[in-house]
């Protein structure tokens, strides 16, 4: 089926660990997003690619790094996880031209210890 | 800047009852407006948009009305149902310059459907 797809579904890390989460989508998108997910605080931006070869910090970029590898992927890097990067992390994708809003991806739910 | 704000929950329902859950916004220029569902353990998807002002949305017997003079975007069921369980969350997006703007959200609101 036509989507987003994350890997992993699950991961546990050590404080200080690195890792990072892939993303990929099918749906010939330009523009691509990473959201963490976190009790009573909805869903935050971290970092977006408007298209190929773009990426900028959205509303909590700090401790992430991000590549934009080809039209189809995005990936999001932890250099050195934190407790506080715990939380549940959604890959979106979107046509920057229409309105019609995001597709998620199922997410990532990590945690750090 | 562009902010979402909608009811917190949780809200507790019986089946068949009436649901409203309200969204207002505030944004700059002409939004888009949207409403997305997330299930026990899926990602969010899309449950229905409104582009401009008076639009109404529906979609599985949801419905919303984008009202400019009020800023808000009110979801609303006739009847719910325990399947409807699940957390939903009121999004705008600006549109300007031919592309389509971040996506920002609101915090959620959970919805339990009591049999």
């Amino acid at each position: 089926n036509a989507g987003v797809t994350q890997t992993p579904k699950f991961q546990v890390l050590k404080t200080g660990q690195s890792m990072t989460l892939q993303c990929a989508q099918d749906m010939n998108h330009n523009s691509m997003y990473w959201y963490r997910q976190d009790p009573g605080m909805g869903l935050r931006l971290i970092y977006y690619s408007a298209s190929e070869g773009t990426t900028d910090k959205g509303e909590v970029p700090n401790g992430y790094n991000v590549s934009r590898l080809n039209k189809r992927e995005f990936s999001l890097r932890l250099e050195s996880a934190a407790p506080s990067q715990t939380s549940v992390y959604f890959c979106a994708s979107s046509e920057a031209r229409d309105r019609y809003g995001y597709t998620f991806g199922s997410g990532t739910r990590l945690t750090v210890v | 800047g562009n902010s979402v704000t909608q009811m917190e929950g949780p809200v507790t329902l019986s089946e068949e009852a009436f649901l409203t859950i309200n969204c207002t916004y505030t944004a700059t220029g002409y939004p888009s407006l949207f409403w997305y569902v997330q299930y026990p353990g899926e990602g969010l998807q899309l449950l229905l948009k409104a582009t401009k002002a008076d639009d109404k949305g529906s979609n599985k017997g949801f419905e919303a009305t984008y009202r400019k003079e009020t800023t808000s975007f009110h979801l609303e069921k006739g009847s719910v149902q325990v399947s409807d369980s699940a957390v939903y969350f009121c999004a705008l997006s600006e549109y300007y310059g031919g592309s389509q703007g971040n996506l920002i959200f609101g915090k959620g609101t959970k919805l339990s459907v009591k049999p």
